[in-house]
C-alpha cells in the first residue's frame, strides 16, 4: 500500500537542538502531508507540500521532498518541550485519503 | 467554530454489545473519515465519506458500518463490538481539492471492549 514510513521511529534531543525526522513512500505522488499528535489527542496538520516543490517552511519547520527518491524529510529547528509527540507524513490516496505509517516518536527534553 | 467533534470521548462496551460513536463538522467539509488507531500505531482508515448519502470501505472496514444521512454528520457502527475493537477512534474531515488538501481531525474517542 502506499503509507508512508518515518525513521526513525523514536527520536531523543535536548532543546535548542534541531530535530530531522525522514519519510518514504512507494509509489507517484502529487503532494505529501505531515501532521502531529500530542499524546492521546487528535492529529493537528503541519504543512503540505505539492510534488512540483522542492522545499517548504513553515515557522520553525522545513520540509524537502525528493521525488526521485520517494523520500521526504521534516526539520524542525530550535526544538521545545513542547515540540514533544509523534510526527506522521501522510502520502495520499484518492479522495484525499491519507496513508499514514506508525509515525516517529519525539521526545524533546529540558 | 467547534471544527470536528466526536461523542462520546469515552465508552467501554461488554464483547456483543453495539454502539454508535458520532462525528460532527461545522466547516462544511465534503469528505469525513474514520480511523481508528492502536497503541504505538498510526492512524488506519475504517471508511470514509465522500458526500452525503455516500460511504466506502478503506483499509480496515470488518466490523463497522456508517452512514452519511446529513452533510455535517458522520456516524460509526458496531453492531457486535469485538475485543479486538478496542482503540482510539478519530474522526476527520476534508473539502476536495486536486493535489490534496489537509484533514481536520476530532480529538478522538477511546473505546475499551470487555
Amino acid at each position: 500500500s502506499q503509507q508512508g514510513e518515518e525513521d526513525p521511529q523514536a527520536l531523543s534531543i535536548q532543546e535548542g537542538e534541531n530535530a530531522t525526522m525522514n519519510c518514504s513512500y512507494k509509489t507517484s505522488i502529487n503532494n505529501l502531508q505531515w501532521y502531529r499528535q500530542n499524546s492521546g489527542r487528535g492529529l493537528v496538520h503541519l504543512i503540505l507540500i505539492r510534488s512540483n516543490e522542492r522545499e517548504k517552511h513553515s515557522g520553525r519547520l522545513r520540509v524537502t521532498l525528493d521525488t526521485s527518491k520517494k523520500s521526504s524529510s521534516l526539520l524542525i529547528t530550535a526544538s521545545r518541550a513542547a515540540d514533544t509527540a509523534s510526527y506522521f507524513c501522510a502520502p495520499p490516496g484518492g479522495y484525499n485519503k491519507l496513508i499514514f505509517g506508525a509515525g516517529t516518536r519525539l521526545a524533546v527534553h529540558p | 467554530n467547534a471544527g470536528v467533534t466526536q461523542t462520546p470521548k469515552f465508552r467501554v462496551l461488554k464483547t456483543g454489545q453495539s454502539m454508535t460513536l458520532l462525528c460532527a463538522q461545522d466547516m462544511n467539509h465534503e469528505y469525513m473519515y474514520w480511523y481508528r488507531q492502536d497503541p504505538g500505531m498510526g492512524l488506519r482508515l475504517i471508511h470514509y465519506s465522500v458526500g452525503e448519502g455516500t460511504t466506502a470501505k478503506g483499509e480496515v472496514p470488518d466490523g463497522y458500518n456508517v452512514s452519511r444521512l446529513k452533510k455535517q454528520n458522520f456516524l460509526l457502527g458496531l453492531e457486535s463490538a469485538a475485543p479486538s475493537q478496542t482503540s482510539v477512534y478519530f474522526c476527520a474531515s476534508s473539502y476536495p481539492r486536486t493535489g490534496g488538501t489537509e484533514q481536520y481531525f476530532g480529538p478522538g474517542t477511546r473505546l475499551t471492549v470487555t
